[in-house]
């Protein structure tokens, strides 16, 4: 168990709908990390969020956004969603420095299933 | 576009032998490498890094090689356990102020009793 928790673990969707993924961090870790897995493009690195600022950004598309609360969790939202958003989406968190080099603790992952 | 490349989707080692997992990369910006260890129905892991002012990395039985020329780096476990079998996953960083995060597409681990 890393410590890092995500809900819900299981979403199934319409396309075109709108959906918010929660992440919470390990206790005192200040940056959340959000991560897609597809079947066909293994795992892409989404976007960095560090104290409640942005501070990288990966293959984030338009339709998805994030932010991350006073209290350090994380929401991943996903708007407008198409068959090809289905995927596992991690939500990892990191408590050193902010750069992308420090040591990432994952969660589970939530499976999201477009239909 | 695949910067950091894993050709290798799948490798079966007898237990006790050296597993060693390969990767790839084109971009010359990358100063930052890592392996990701994955199980089914888990997140990844973090197992071992390595910066590029280095060429290799020890950490017990996992050991990290880069060989900047050729862009290529290697993962060697030894002696290899039924309990490594999963997905690894390597993982780059580029340089800058724009810093990246890069993974590979996985190479699953089967070790054999």
């Amino acid at each position: 168990d890393s410590g890092v928790t995500q809900t819900p673990k299981h979403l199934i969707t319409a396309t075109g709908q709108r959906v918010t993924l929660r992440c919470s961090p390990r206790s005192g870790d200040l940056s959340v990390y959000w991560y897609q897995q597809s079947l066909d493009q293994g795992l892409q690195f989404l976007i960095q969020y560090y104290n409640g600022e942005e501070r990288a950004k990966g293959n984030i598309l338009e339709r998805f956004s994030a932010q991350q609360f006073p209290d350090l969790h994380s929401e991943l939202n996903l708007s407008s969603l198409e068959l090809g958003d289905s995927a596992l989406y991690f939500c990892a968190s990191s408590a050193t420095t902010g750069d992308l080099t420090d040591t990432q603790y994952f969660g589970p992952g939530t499976r999201l299933t477009v239909l | 576009d695949q910067q950091v490349k894993q050709n290798s989707p799948s490798l079966s080692v007898q237990e006790g032998r050296i597993s060693i997992l390969n990767c790839d990369y084109t971009n010359s910006m990358f100063d930052y490498f890592l392996w990701y260890k994955k199980y089914p129905a888990e997140g990844p892991t973090f197992l071992i890094s390595i910066s590029s002012i280095k060429d290799k990395n020890e950490d017990g039985r996992f050991t990290v090689f880069l060989n900047k020329s050729a862009k290529h780096l290697s993962l060697h476990i030894v002696p290899s356990q039924p309990g490594d079998s999963a997905v690894y996953f390597c993982a780059a960083i580029s340089s800058g102020s724009a810093r990246q995060l890069t993974f590979g597409s996985g190479t699953q681990l089967t070790v054999l009793p």
